[in-house]
């Protein structure tokens, strides 16, 4: 069972490059979730989708974008990366977004804007 | 939005001894509580969580506790492991809504 597949697991990126960070979820879950985590700060909404075709903005959206296309991808887009991104990306799923439940965390993506 | 506060951000205890991480949230209308166990290298994953009509919840060594009035809500670890060593988080949220995170505690348990 992989659940929630992140690449790359790391990455090293000069300013200005555009990345995209992938998410694959296997669990057939409606709602997907990218946060980024970094030190003092806990986990942050970046931007979610209740379900395929759908998006919406988390708490800190700017300089991200995200899509869905399908109901498994949900990949993350720094159009113009700066030093300020460089974090820890996980993507989340649960079943339902409508209703209360268990996140599933993937093991993460860690940025370097240089 | 939500703000939820989590103390503390750092926390030894020895071995066998007993864990308490504390959190607190603004908004009334919360009604769902998980805490998530962070291991080194690794996503979070849920260990326990507790709705808001229920006061306390029990799992083996590990238990929450629910103050809707003071809005606040408390992770228990009892006979502490090794293994218990890593970053812990709270979070609450509105049934449907997103959750919101506490800055997380590092536990270490020292053998």
């Amino acid at each position: 069972i992989a659940g929630i597949t992140q690449a790359p697991t790391s990455q090293i990126l000069a300013a200005g490059r555009r990345m995209t960070l992938r998410c694959t979820q296997d669990m057939r879950h409606n709602a997907m979730y990218w946060y980024r985590q970094d030190l003092g700060l806990g986990l942050r909404l970046i931007h979610y989708s209740n379900t395929a075709g759908t998006t919406g903005k988390g708490e800190v959206p700017d300089g991200y974008s995200v899509s869905r296309a399908n109901t498994d991808d949900f990949p993350l887009t720094l159009a113009s990366a700066v030093p300020s991104q460089t974090s820890v990306y996980f993507c989340a799923s649960r079943r339902e977004a409508a209703n209360t439940g268990e996140l599933f965390f993937g093991e993460g993506s860690r940025l370097t804007v240089l | 939005g939500e703000n939820v506060e989590q103390h503390p951000s750092t926390l030894s205890v020895q071995e066998g001894d007993s864990a308490v991480i504390k959190c607190t949230y603004s908004d009334s209308a919360s009604n769902y509580f998980p805490w998530y166990k962070q291991e080194l290298g690794k996503g979070p994953q849920l260990i326990i969580d507790i709705r808001s009509n229920v006061g306390e919840k029990k799992d083996q060594r590990i238990a929450v506790t629910l103050n809707k009035t003071a809005k606040h809500f408390s992770l228990h670890i009892t006979e502490t492991q090794p293994e218990d060593s890593a970053v812990y988080f709270c979070a609450a949220s509105i049934t449907g809504n997103q959750f919101y995170f506490g800055t997380g505690t590092s536990l270490t348990v020292i053998p």
